[in-house]
């Protein structure tokens, strides 16, 4: 089955500064790759999403590329600010099949 | 986007009692799911709930102990049997509106804990 790895998986940034994460899977027939941010106590909520077929996203200061050679996908989060800190997961989908890293927690210091 | 109420949000139950989680969706969508969060983990997938037929199960999960019902499209309850203390944990339900590899939505979650 579908294996996900996450990395770092804990982030400390200053506030403006750039944060990544990555991920990497290993089945190559998965074919979707979203991204969710959890807050504490909530639930989590996608951010941004990719399709096999696109190689980058970009969705005002959040950005995600995805290189299918190699099975990895990042999360790039510009000029961070403190309502950025949560935990963020991916995901690699095939068939509506979806599994999770095993999660990055951000902080941002203002 | 879909509108999930799972309830209950929390409870509290003791050892060898069980309880049924409840799923809500304010539209019909394809594929309905069951998650456990353990504190500070990732998302685990116990099983994938099938309308009108038996819920399909990952690996290491079992009926006996996860029942799931799916009567309609938009409701699915999960029961968690005979509870020890392992089962504390965050339960959420995900749906996913259909068509292949589109965005699933998440309930907010029900924290139990078994004492």
């Amino acid at each position: 089955g579908e294996n996900v790895e996450q990395h770092p998986s804990t982030l400390s940034v200053q506030e403006g500064d750039s944060a990544v994460i990555k991920c990497t899977y290993s089945d190559s027939a998965s074919n979707y790759f979203p991204w969710y941010k959890q807050e504490l106590g909530k639930r989590p909520q996608l951010i941004i999403d990719i399709r096999s077929n696109v190689g980058e996203k970009k969705d005002q200061r959040i950005a995600v590329t995805l290189n299918k050679t190699a099975k990895h996908f990042s999360l790039h989060i510009t000029e961070t600010q403190p309502e950025d800190s949560a935990v963020y997961f991916c995901a690699a989908s095939k068939n509506n099949d979806m599994r999770f890293g095993a999660g990055t927690r951000l902080t941002v210091k203002p | 986007s879909a509108v999930i109420s799972q309830k209950p949000s929390r409870d509290i139950c003791q050892r060898g009692t069980s309880l049924t989680i409840q799923c809500q969706v304010d539209s019909q969508v394809t594929m309905m799911f069951w998650y456990r969060q353990q504190p500070g983990q990732s998302l685990t997938l116990i099983a994938t709930a099938n309308q009108g037929s038996e819920a399909t199960y990952e690996s290491g999960f079992v009926i006996d102990k996860f029942p799931i019902s799916r009567p309609n499209l938009t409701f699915s309850t999960l029961t968690v049997s005979n509870m020890s203390p392992e089962d504390s944990s965050i339960y959420l339900c995900s749906v996913s509106q259909g068509g292949t590899n589109t965005e699933a939505f998440f309930g907010q979650g029900t924290r139990l804990t078994v004492v």
